[in-house]
């Protein structure tokens, strides 16, 4: 089975400074998903970023990019120029992708870390 | 594109009673997935629906069950509440299809569901 981790319950960051989040986690499989997803306190989870294990190239989506370490199982998300409306609880996601199992949609998430951005 | 909704979004039982929850997924999305989401065991898959099949379950007790309806609009059923079942329900939709084939998914608001 795989498992997410998050090693920060918390993180802190003044306004327009960057911010790295870090999140390792454990598989056997080749072929997977890995996600970033934002869940303010509306409660809406969404979808940040997000990187296909056989890429090798890191996801970037504007300020948000990932350090995508396949071989250390590491996949951490470097928010720049940080803004208030990033104050959030990010969680890491896995997904299976591989022909032949069973897992389909399954997101394994890990604990999650609260950020909080100081103005 | 309406997105993903949830009903009812907050509800009160008493232990022992049973509730039902609903999702409707995005128009064209065949997937539904069905998350519970405490502090203590952060987010927990249940299970994932496909074309009115169930396709992959969690850890979780029989009491929890589900079902997907033709136009892919998906209910879970808790019976016999505990307080343990006291949590935000989470459901995401996509549009499934061959596991190997990427396709985003999106959450829905959830259900605060509070057992007293």
């Amino acid at each position: 089975a795989q498992t997410v981790t998050q090693s920060q319950p918390e993180m802190s960051v003044q306004e327009a400074e960057t911010v790295t989040l870090s999140c390792t986690y454990d598989t056997s499989e080749s072929d997977y998903y890995l996600f970033w997803y934002k869940q303010p306190p509306s409660r809406q989870m969404i979808l940040v970023i997000r990187q296909e294990a056989y890429k090798q190239q890191n996801a970037t989506e504007n300020r948000f990019s990932v350090n995508f370490q396949k071989a250390a199982k590491s996949f951490s998300l470097k928010i720049s120029d940080s803004q208030l409306g990033d104050a959030a609880m990010y969680f890491c996601a896995y997904r299976s992708a591989g022909a032949g199992g069973t897992s389909y949609g399954k997101l394994t998430f890990g604990q999650g870390t609260i950020l909080t951005v100081h103005p | 594109k309406a997105g993903v909704t949830q009903t009812p979004r907050y509800l009160i039982k008493t232990r022992g009673q049973q509730v039902t929850l609903s999702c409707s997924p995005i128009s064209g999305h065949r997937s539904v997935s069905w998350y519970q989401q405490t502090p203590g065991q952060g987010l927990q898959f249940l299970f994932e629906y496909f074309s009115e099949t169930q396709r992959n379950k969690g850890n979780f007790p029989g009491r929890f069950s589900g079902r997907q309806f033709s136009n892919s609009r998906s209910e879970m059923n808790v019976s016999t509440l505990e307080l343990g079942d006291s949590a935000l329900y989470l459901c995401a939709s996509y549009r499934g299809g061959g596991q190997s084939s990427y396709n985003e998914q999106f959450f829905g608001p959830g259900t605060r569901l509070t057992v007293l």
